[in-house]
């Protein structure tokens, strides 16, 4: 299965200002997935990201406050822009893997991101 | 539309008895189901999966997962909880149609020495 790095792992940010967390993959894939965790509550997908095209926002999130880039089939950026104490979560990018029917997601370690 | 219910927040056991995790799903397709586990400051694990094949499903650590489809379930056990199996558990769902992840809310497994 593929393995993802995630960077930054954590960061303490000011408000108003903005953070691009980066996602690595070790293999090239056709969609990445990026996750929002806030504090004791489970996962919201914020957006898919397909390589050359604009990515796809679930409901609730927008393009000017969470832009994101797929630049290549391995690699896709997420940016909390102007942030506010409420962006304080974890945000985490995941992978579909496997092929022939047998699949599964693989999820990166997370950006645990706190703005003060 | 798709989704899971993740029937307990918390779940308490002593080491060394069972342990159950109750999930429901809610589907209009044959659906692709998850478990998740995410211990304290790391990321998300694949436990196990169910795909449409053998309704029960073994995963990783001892965990075993059977699907339901009279009772819309997919409840994950282990026969006898370690201290390491405490964490959080989600399932999950894959829409059929779009291949995105729904999570249920989770649930934090407690075990007690």
């Amino acid at each position: 299965s593929a393995v993802i790095s995630q960077k930054p792992s954590r960061d303490i940010c000011q408000r108003g200002t903005s953070l691009t967390i980066q996602c690595q993959v070790d293999s090239q894939v056709t969609m990445m997935f990026w996750y929002r965790q806030q504090p004791g509550q489970s996962l919201t997908l914020i957006a898919t990201a397909n390589q050359g095209s604009e990515a796809t926002y679930e409901s609730g999130f927008v393009i000017d406050k969470f832009p994101i880039s797929r630049p290549n089939l391995t690699f896709s950026t997420l940016t909390v822009s102007n942030m506010s104490p409420e962006d304080s979560s974890i945000y985490l990018c995941s992978v579909e893997v496997g092929g022939g029917g047998f699949y599964g997601y693989t999820f990166g370690s997370g950006t645990r991101l706190t703005v003060v | 539309a798709q989704s899971v219910t993740q029937l307990d927040s918390h779940v308490s056991v002593s080491e060394g008895t069972p342990v159950l995790l109750r999930c429901n799903y809610s589907s209009s397709y044959s659906p692709s189901l998850f478990w998740y586990v995410q211990h304290p400051n790391k990321g998300l694990q694949l436990l196990l999966k169910y795909t449409s094949a053998a309704t029960l499903v073994k995963g990783i650590n001892g965990f075993e997962a059977e699907f339901k489809k009279s009772e819309t379930s997919f409840h994950l056990t282990k026969p006898s909880a370690h201290m390491s199996d405490a964490a959080e558990y989600f399932c999950v769902v894959s829409d059929w149609n779009t291949d995105k992840l729904i999570f249920g809310t989770g649930t934090r497994l407690q075990v007690f020495p």
